[in-house]
C-alpha cells in the first residue's frame, strides 16, 4: 500500500513566523503535491514537483514555497505565515498526474 | 473561476437507496474525471475515475456516468451503505495540458441508517 506521510496533525503558529510542512511517500513517486483544503472551496493545488529539484506553481502559490531535495520528500514552507494561511494542508503523490494518493493532513491555525 | 463544480454541498439518503452525486465541468479541454471520498481527519482516497472515451464506468457499488455534450458526470451508489457517509470530491484532468488535477468544492453525503 502507497504511504503518504506528514509531520504533523496539528500545527499552531504566530503570525510571521516561518512555517515547515514535511510530506514523505514511500512508493518511489515521481509527482508530488500540496493542496489546501478550505470550507467551501474545495482542495486548491498550491505546488506541484514531478521531479527532484523541480517544481511547478499550482492555482495559489502565493505566500508560499517548496523544496524537494530527495525524491521521497516535499516541504511547503510559509515563509511569513499570515491568518488567511489558517487551512488544512494536504500532500499527494502519484506515478502519474492522475490518481493521487493522500497524507493524512495538517491543520495549521495561524494566530 | 470554478472550473469544476459541485452544486450540492451536502446530501441525505436511507442507507439501501441509491445515492447519486453530480459534478459540472466548464472546461472543454478536460478528458479525465475522478472521484474522490473523504472521511474526516484523514486524506482523500481514490473512488473511480473515467476517460473522456467512456460515458460510464463501474466498480461494484459505485458506477460514474460521462455526458460530455453536458459537461456533467455523476457517481451512483447503490445499495449506499452507513460506511459511505463521507464527502465526495470530482476532479478533472485535461491531458494535452500540464495534467493537474482541477477539484470540485465536494458533497457531504451522510446515509441514514
Amino acid at each position: 500500500d502507497v504511504k503518504v506521510t506528514q509531520s504533523s496533525r496539528y500545527l499552531v503558529k504566530r503570525t510571521g513566523e516561518k512555517v515547515f510542512l514535511e510530506c514523505v511517500q514511500d512508493m518511489d513517486h515521481e509527482n508530488m503535491f500540496w493542496y489546501r483544503q478550505d470550507p467551501g472551496l474545495g482542495l486548491r493545488l498550491i505546488y506541484f514537483s514531478y521531479d527532484v529539484k523541480m517544481k511547478e506553481k499550482g492555482d495559489i502559490p502565493e505566500g508560499y514555497s517548496v523544496s524537494r531535495e530527495k525524491k521521497e520528500r516535499f516541504s511547503l514552507i510559509l515563509e511569513s505565515a499570515s491568518t488567511n494561511q489558517t487551512s488544512m494542508y494536504l500532500c499527494a503523490s502519484s506515478h502519474d498526474f492522475y490518481e493521487q494518493y493522500f497524507g493524512p493532513g495538517t491543520r495549521l491555525t495561524v494566530t | 473561476d470554478q472550473q469544476v463544480k459541485q452544486n450540492s454541498p451536502s446530501l441525505s439518503v436511507q442507507e439501501g437507496r441509491i445515492s447519486i452525486l453530480n459534478c459540472d465541468y466548464t472546461n472543454s479541454m478536460f478528458d479525465y474525471f475522478l472521484w474522490y471520498k473523504k472521511y474526516p481527519a484523514e486524506g482523500p482516497t481514490f473512488l473511480i475515475s473515467i476517460s473522456s472515451i467512456k460515458d460510464k464506468n463501474e466498480d461494484g457499488r459505485f458506477t460514474v456516468f460521462l455526458n460530455k455534450s453536458a459537461k456533467h458526470l455523476s457517481l451512483h451508489i447503490v445499495p449506499s451503505q452507513p460506511g459511505d457517509s463521507a464527502v465526495y470530491f470530482c476532479a478533472a484532468s485535461a491531458r494535452n495540458g500540464n495534467e493537474k488535477l482541477t477539484f470540485g468544492t465536494g458533497t457531504r453525503l451522510t446515509i441514514i441508517p
